[in-house]
């Protein structure tokens, strides 16, 4: 079955970066695009990032550009996350989620890692 | 990318029905066909009940179904159990790559 399994997240501070790793097993990997997913404490689930299958493409919320970058290895079946000038708001459960192909949705879910900003 | 608008909170009692609204605009949910909806339960993966605004994934009870109105998307979960107590989301496509987020309604079983 699907697995998905995130890593990475912990407590930096502002200004800081920090790279999410998500391992992935239960599929074919290369075949299915991937996103991020954040909750922040007490809020709604918020779409971050998606990356096509290749790798080639690459999508962000309007409001996280040029500090996040998404990425993935095919060979090792990972996709990560690489956060940059982290501020307190990013603090928040991230999650990495396979795309439901073909239907602009998501199906299957991480369990999700803790990025706490704080100084 | 604004968030979608859900009520904050619905409630229901068991065997009874409640639907959760989603609205957003002619640039995503009334754009495209491609509504989902997710429930999660605190601590747990959010789960996928709904894609394509109302075809239900293998292992979804037949109590859950979609449906959408211009801009507006709708989640009814008829026969209310206590198991359905959980927060749920609604998601569109955004076009351009790009997807959106329900800000999330809370239903309670009473």
């Amino acid at each position: 079955q699907v697995q998905l399994v995130e890593s990475g997240g912990g407590v930096v501070q502002p200004g800081g970066s920090l790279r999410l790793s998500c391992a992935a097993s239960g599929f074919a990997f290369s075949s299915c695009n991937m996103h991020w997913v954040r909750q922040a404490p007490g809020k709604g689930l918020e779409w971050v990032a998606f990356i096509w299958y290749d790798g080639d493409d690459k999508y962000f919320a309007d409001s996280l550009k040029g500090r996040f970058n998404i990425s993935r290895d095919n060979i090792k079946k990972t996709v990560s996350l690489q956060m940059n000038s982290l501020r307190t708001d990013d603090t928040a459960v991230y999650y990495c989620a396979k795309d439901f192909s073909g239907h602009y949705a998501i199906d299957s879910w991480g369990q999700g890692t803790l990025v706490t900003v704080s100084s | 990318q604004s968030a979608l608008t859900q009520p904050r909170s619905v409630s229901g009692s068991p065997g009874q029905s409640v639907t959760i609204s989603c609205t957003g605009t002619s640039s995503d949910v009334g754009g495209y066909d491609y509504v989902s909806w997710y429930q999660h339960h605190p601590g747990k993966a959010p789960k996928l009940m709904i894609s394509d605004v109302s075809e239900r994934p293998s292992g979804v009870p037949d109590r859950f179904s979609g449906s959408k109105s211009d801009n507006t998307a709708s989640l009814t979960i008829s026969g209310l159990q206590a198991e359905d107590e959980a927060d749920y989301y609604c998601y569109s496509y955004a076009g351009s790559n790009t997807w959106v987020f329900g800000g999330g309604t809370k239903l309670t079983v009473l």
